[in-house]
């Protein structure tokens, strides 16, 4: 089967940098997803990882190790509008093409 | 262009009845995935559709079934509802199917209360 953890909750304050970490047991990796979702709101797509790596993209970057069976989350200058719940996804050749979501860490941001 | 469209946003039933939720992918969008989100559980696969066939299926009772039409718009259908069954039904569409790469764009859900 699969198994996605993922911490609950975490608190930062404005301007600074947060890591939210992400491990993941799957037979048959095929790619790892990062979904932020504000409150009421779908997801919505952040970073994808197949390959080892850092991946940025502006104030985000999501990295991936492969053999660890881990990913982070960087988050960087936080704004009050980051705090949100981030998923941490996986898909697995076993599930086919479905993705194999964490429960979320839930971000709050404050001044 | 226009997003991932799903309709109703809001919904209330009463235990036993049935519901059809309704999704519409992105223009050009082939693969439709329906996801249940609730506090307890998170997101859990429901099913996915590509091109009108049911590519994959989760964990859940045959009460839960879908449909893909030839437009690639998707339903699903949830029969004999129960309490356990009120969540935030979520559909992401993808330009192909997830196993073969690609990003998944969420629409805005549908909140199903049973009563």
């Amino acid at each position: 089967g699969q198994n996605i953890d993922q911490p609950t909750e975490m608190t930062a304050t404005e301007g600074a940098i947060v890591q939210i970490n992400c491990t993941y047991q799957t037979s048959g990796f095929n790619g790892l997803f990062w979904y932020q979702q504000h409150a009421g709101e779908a997801p919505t797509f952040l970073s994808y990882n197949v390959l080892d790596g850092l991946e940025e993209k502006g104030r985000f970057s999501s990295f991936l190790s492969r053999s660890k069976g881990y990913s982070y989350l960087l988050l960087k200058e936080l704004q009050m509008k980051d705090s949100a719940s981030y998923l941490c996804a996986v898909r697995d050749h076993q599930a086919g093409t479905a993705l194999i979501f964490g429960k979320g860490t839930t971000l709050s941001v404050s001044s | 262009k226009a997003g991932v469209t799903q309709t109703p946003r809001y919904l209330i039933k009463t235990r036993g009845q049935q519901v059809t939720l309704s999704c519409s992918p992105i223009s050009g969008h082939r693969s439709v995935s329906w996801y249940q989100q609730t506090p307890g559980q998170g997101l859990q696969f429901l099913f996915e559709y590509f091109s009108e066939t049911q590519r994959n299926k989760g964990n859940f009772p045959g009460r839960f079934s879908g449909r893909q039409f030839s437009n690639s718009r998707s339903e699903m259908n949830v029969s004999t509802l129960e309490l356990g069954d009120s969540a935030l039904y979520l559909c992401a569409s993808s330009r192909e199917s997830l196993g073969t790469g690609g990003e998944a764009f969420f629409g805005q859900g549908t909140r199903l209360t049973v009563v």
